[in-house]
């Protein structure tokens, strides 16, 4: 059974740009979450989806959205670039709430 | 909200030695804590996890207890070997309601030759 996959694996943008990063989770997992890694903050939670429905959200501004289709894949999209937006941006499927969470790779993103 | 302290942050064992970890967390209403490994270049990986109504969960040479009084769950790796060498974090949710997990610090763990 194939894992969570993440494209690109890695981006470099310039501060004020946008970009789009895609999570394509487990087959027949239908909750996506994710995250954003940083060494000083660590582990940070964005959102998560479930159903194409947005059910919960970190403490992110509006630059941070996300959206989730129909196939339960998802992709998350960050405005305006920060050199701050600077992380590892990581992205977990699960069946749905009761079970377990499984992350990929993530998606290196560098803002300069 | 939830809040999830780990420490130690760094961790050296010889190794063969046994390594603890050690995480508190705020919120009583969580009921799930799962610990990930994570490797360079690479996502956290789940290794164990341990649900509320149970005090303790082994697998191998892994191993993790939870005291729901006192808010401290911990792991336990014993036996460490080269290749257990890596961050560990971790975590605390509220499984049935969402999937928004709160993450530890994480504990750089090195297995000394």
């Amino acid at each position: 059974k194939a894992g969570v996959t993440q494209t690109p694996r890695y981006l470099i943008k310039t501060r004020g740009q946008q970009v789009t990063l895609s999570c394509s989770p487990i087959s027949g997992h239908r909750s996506v979450s994710w995250y954003q890694q940083t060494p000083g903050q660590g582990l940070q939670f964005l959102f998560e989806y479930f159903s194409e429905t947005q059910r919960n959200k970190g403490n992110f501004p509006g630059r941070f959205s996300g959206r989730q289709f129909s196939n339960s894949r998802s992709e998350m999209n960050v405005s305006t670039l920060e050199l701050g937006d600077s992380a590892l941006y990581l992205c977990a499927s699960s069946r749905d709430s009761t079970y377990e969470q499984y992350f990929g790779p993530g998606t290196r993103l560098t803002v300069t | 909200g939830e809040n999830v302290e780990q420490h130690p942050s760094t961790l050296s064992v010889q190794e063969g030695d046994s390594a603890v970890i050690k995480c508190t967390y705020s919120d009583s209403a969580s009921n799930y804590f799962p610990w990930y490994k994570q490797e360079l270049g690479k996502g956290p990986q789940l290794i164990i996890d341990i649900r509320s109504n149970v005090g303790e969960k082994k697998d191998q040479r892994i191993a993790v207890t939870l005291n729901k009084t006192a808010k401290h769950f911990s792991l336990h790796i014993t036996e460490t070997q080269p290749e257990d060498s890596a961050v560990y974090f971790c975590a605390a949710s509220i499984k049935g309601e969402d999937d928004k997990i709160i993450f530890g610090k994480g504990t750089r763990l090195h297995i000394l030759p």
